[in-house]
């Protein structure tokens, strides 16, 4: 079974801009989790998905959001980008929601110039 | 809220012997904590899990030993190996899919 996979892997953009970061759960997985892991903050819940809805969120500001699909492919995306945005997003996703069966994928790097 | 910390970020050992890494949380009534490994380039991995009803469980070369009374967590990792090189993680779940990350410490072994 293929596992969870982010694309794209790295990205670059310039403060201002805005940014869209997908993640396919593995197969048969429902919910999808985003975390962002900084060198000084650790990992940190975005926010998480099941069956397109949003069900938990993060302490982040309203520039970062996201969307489920009926395929449960997630996106998240950040506006007006900030130098403190950049970071490691990685994403997990489990069949119920559960933490006992959460993967995580490899993360999608990006760096806010 | 709930908070996880760790005691060390940096542990170095000798490849064969033993590491132990610690964890403590502030929530006395969290009753489900889990250990995650993450090598370099790579998101977190599963490695094992514990019950607040149990004092000890072990896996292949690994055990985690929880001390409820002072809120502390370890994870033991039995004859270090090179590819045990990464940084070791506990996390509790929280409704919803939220699981709090402690910091992380990182370990190398050195061959």
């Amino acid at each position: 079974k293929a596992g969870v996979t982010q694309t794209p892997r790295y990205l670059i953009k310039t403060r201002g801009q805005q940014v869209t970061l997908s993640c396919s759960p593995i197969s048969g997985h429902r919910s999808v989790s985003w975390y962002q892991q900084t060198p000084g903050q650790g990992l940190q819940f975005l926010f998480e998905y099941f069956s397109e809805t949003q069900r938990n969120k993060g302490n982040f500001p309203g520039r970062f959001s996201g969307r489920q699909f009926s395929n449960s492919r997630s996106e998240m995306n950040v506006s007006t980008l900030e130098l403190g945005d950049s970071a490691l997003y990685l994403c997990a996703s489990s069949f119920t929601g559960g933490p006992y069966e959460q993967y995580f994928g490899p993360g999608t790097r990006l760096t806010v110039t | 809220g709930e908070s996880v910390g760790l005691h060390l970020p940096t542990l170095s050992v000798q490849e064969g012997d033993n590491s132990i890494i610690n964890c403590a949380y502030s929530n006395s009534a969290s009753d489900y904590f889990i250990w995650y490994k993450q090598e370099s380039g790579k998101g977190p991995q599963f490695i094992i899990d514990i019950r607040s009803n149990m004092d000890k469980r072990q896996g292949q070369r690994v055990t985690v030993l929880l001390n409820k009374t002072v809120k502390h967590l370890s994870l033991q990792i039995a004859a270090t190996q090179p590819g045990d090189s990464a940084v070791y993680f506990c996390a509790i779940p929280l409704q919803g899919g939220k699981l709090i990350f402690g910091q992380g410490t990182e370990l190398s072994v050195k061959p």
